[in-house]
């Protein structure tokens, strides 16, 4: 039972057009929600985080918003860039667990010039 | 500052091999995380670690071993290599709970 998933296995946008990610997680306890970034050949990096107390974080062209009752999260990325092609991974954890995350499958992004 | 580094960053290992995978930080973060990533899967948790001295099994355990005798260094042993173990590996080290992970380079294993 795959408690994060990330039903888009793959997204095209033009440069410049608005790239919208999304994941959907099943376990209530998750309370801090967490966005990587992956290039080919590289370990993922920090993206972007949002803790359950809010429902919209903002860095840059980055914006995650939480949708709590829905259990629902979104990565907005405005304008996109061809930089921004990549592998992105949401992440949720519960605050206990040893700070355990639990990953979706990634979307890979595809910011055509 | 090196932040996580890992080595070998690629092994081609014949079954029934074995090997151990070296995962290093100097961040000082209490807590690390060995992973793999297969096609089209996210991240699966081996084994964690949250400090020195201690070691627990994550969501796919099974064919390895792990240590953290010291802080700075988790290390990933393979006692013996099975096909199915053929994967990318990732280190990752967190400061606390509810902290961002930081990512190793990535370990290419083959195993045939």
């Amino acid at each position: 039972d795959q408690q994060v998933k990330q039903n888009s296995p793959s997204l095209s946008v033009q440069e410049g057009r608005i790239s919208i990610l999304n994941c959907d997680y099943t376990n209530s306890m998750f309370d801090y929600f967490l966005w990587y970034k992956k290039y080919p050949a590289e370990g993922p990096t920090f993206l972007i985080s949002i803790s359950s107390i809010k429902d919209k974080n903002e860095d840059g062209r980055f914006t995650v918003f939480l949708n709590k009752s829905a259990k629902h999260l979104s990565l907005h990325i405005v304008p996109s860039q061809p930089g921004d092609s990549a592998v992105y991974f949401c992440a949720a954890s519960d605050g206990t667990n040893a700070g355990k995350s639990t990953f979706g499958d990634g979307t890979t992004l595809t910011v055509k010039p | 500052n090196a932040g996580v580094t890992q080595t070998p960053k690629f092994r081609v290992l014949k079954t029934g091999q074995s090997m151990t995978l070296l995962c290093a930080q100097d961040m000082n973060h209490e807590y690390m995380y060995w992973y793999r990533q297969d096609p089209g899967m996210g991240l699966r948790l081996i084994h964690y670690s949250v400090g020195e001295g201690t070691t627990a099994k994550g969501e796919v355990p099974d064919g390895y071993n792990v240590s953290r005798l010291k802080k700075q260094n988790f290390l990933l042993g393979l006692e013996s290599a099975a096909p199915s173990q053929t994967s990318v590996y990732f280190c990752a080290a967190q400061r606390g709970p509810q902290e961002t992970q930081y990512f190793g380079p990535g370990t290419r294993l083959l195993v045939l």
